[in-house]
């Protein structure tokens, strides 16, 4: 079964400062990944994906991931975080099978940058 | 536009009444999903449908009730909820035949009394 994990519950940043947000995979075959961001008593809005190509995908707000093979990883990086990034963020996989697609969420990690 | 509507925003409701949640997009995606979740918890996958068919439930208790009159709009009947099932509940919408990005709606806030 396709999985993905998250390992840190809560990151902390000062505003200004580099930040990431590590997930990890496991999938048979080749991973879709996703990184979804939610704000406080909102629906989840999607930031960015990897599929195939390059392994440094662009999304939205100035996010970016690396996606890693050898390291099975897929972190969410940003070069200067915002106050306004304070979210919850959710790493996602898809799930195939012969019943359609799904996904597979994380346990998500609250990000909290101060100012 | 990758809006995805849902309604109402918040419901209360008691453990013996009948409501029903409403989600709309007009995307043309072809299948339909409902979450339930909990604070600073993933979504719980709920019911799928593909082309307006179910195609999957994830053990869901029968008081809860999926319907997808058409490609654009999927509803989700409830009864006899318990105070367990208070929760955001979110509806999104994908292309299947695309890049399987799902867009969510900003979900309804359920409280059980």
């Amino acid at each position: 079964a396709q999985s993905v994990a998250q390992p840190e519950d809560q990151v902390n940043v000062a505003e200004g400062n580099p930040l990431t947000v590590k997930c990890t995979y496991s999938v048979s075959g080749n991973p879709y990944l996703f990184w979804y961001v939610q704000y406080p008593n909102r629906g989840l809005q999607f930031l960015l994906k990897y599929i195939t190509g390059d392994n440094l995908v662009k999304g939205s707000y100035g996010f970016e991931a690396e996606f890693n093979k050898s390291q099975t990883s897929f972190h969410l990086k940003k070069p200067s975080a915002l106050v306004s990034d304070s979210a919850l963020y959710f790493c996602a996989v898809r799930d195939v099978g012969f019943w359609g697609n799904k996904l597979v969420f994380g346990a998500g990690t609250i990000l909290r940058v101060k100012s | 536009d990758t809006e995805v509507t849902q309604t109402p925003k918040h419901l209360v409701m008691g453990m013996t009444n009948k409501k029903s949640l409403k989600c709309e997009q007009h995307m043309g995606h072809r299948a339909m999903y409902w979450y339930k979740q909990k604070a600073k918890k993933p979504p719980e996958l709920m019911f799928v449908y593909s082309y307006e068919k179910l195609s999957i439930n994830e053990s869901v208790p029968s008081r809860f009730s999926p319907e997808c009159p058409n490609s654009s709009l999927l509803n989700l009947h409830l009864h006899a909820l318990q105070p367990e099932d208070s929760a955001l509940y979110l509806c999104a919408s994908t292309d299947i035949t695309g890049l399987n990005i799902q867009y969510f709606g900003a979900g309804t806030r359920l409280s059980v009394l």
